[in-house]
């Protein structure tokens, strides 16, 4: 079945670095574009971004440009966020959801992985 | 900046019908904005539940629909059962981003 697991969450301080990674199996990884989307603890949902197929064209949110670097393995079967320069407002649970462009929509989505951001 | 309104909070009486609604804080949800819903329950993951408007995900009850009510995108549950108290999410494409709504508690009681 279609299944999307991340990892690499973890306590990390303010102005440092980490990598969250999204295993994806049971469908053709390469076929289709895919989200990160993450929740602060008691938060809404907030749209991070989004990578096509191909890893042709990246979009990001405001909260994220420029600090933040969506990726994709596709001989892997893997969907990388890099996060840079992280900031308190950034603790979340990050969620990796793939993408089904032909009515524009996120599913299925990953159990996430919460990354802290404190001193 | 678009901001995607969600009332903050909802109750029904199970048996009873609820819907909750997806606006805009400048301008008309249509179907051109893919309207989809989304149910959360505490510490899972989002489930998919409306997607394009109207199109139920695989497996969602039928007494989930979609549709466009007025300015607005909705989600309508007919015949509320317990297990559908949760927090429920609107999701709006705008092209190159999404922007999701502040979500929807609804109580079922």
């Amino acid at each position: 079945q279609v299944q999307l697991v991340e990892s690499g969450g973890g306590v990390v301080q303010p102005g440092s670095s980490l990598r969250v990674s999204c295993a994806a199996s049971g469908f053709t990884f390469s076929s289709y574009g895919m989200h990160w989307v993450r929740q602060a603890p008691g938060k809404g949902l907030e749209w991070v971004a989004l990578i096509w197929s191909n890893g042709s064209k990246k979009y990001y949110g405001d909260s994220v440009k420029g600090r933040f670097t969506i990726s994709r393995d596709n001989s892997k079967n893997m969907l990388n966020l890099q996060m840079n320069n992280l900031r308190a407002e950034d603790t979340a649970v990050y969620y990796c959801a793939r993408w089904a462009e032909d009515n524009n929509w996120f599913d299925p989505w990953g159990q996430g992985t919460l990354v802290t951001v404190s001193s | 900046q678009t901001v995607v309104t969600q009332e903050p909070s909802f109750s029904v009486s199970p048996g009873g019908t609820v819907t909750l609604t997806c606006g805009l804080s400048s301008g008309s949800v249509s179907t051109n904005y893919y309207p989809s819903w989304y149910q959360q329950t505490p510490g899972q993951a989002p489930r998919t539940l409306i997607y394009n408007t109207k199109i139920r995900s695989s497996g969602v009850p039928d007494r989930f629909s979609g549709s466009i009510l007025g300015n607005k995108a909705a989600l309508t549950i007919t015949g509320a059962q317990t297990d559908d108290e949760s927090d429920y999410y609107c999701v709006l494409s705008m092209g190159s981003n999404w922007v999701f709504g502040g979500g929807t508690k609804l109580t079922v009681l």
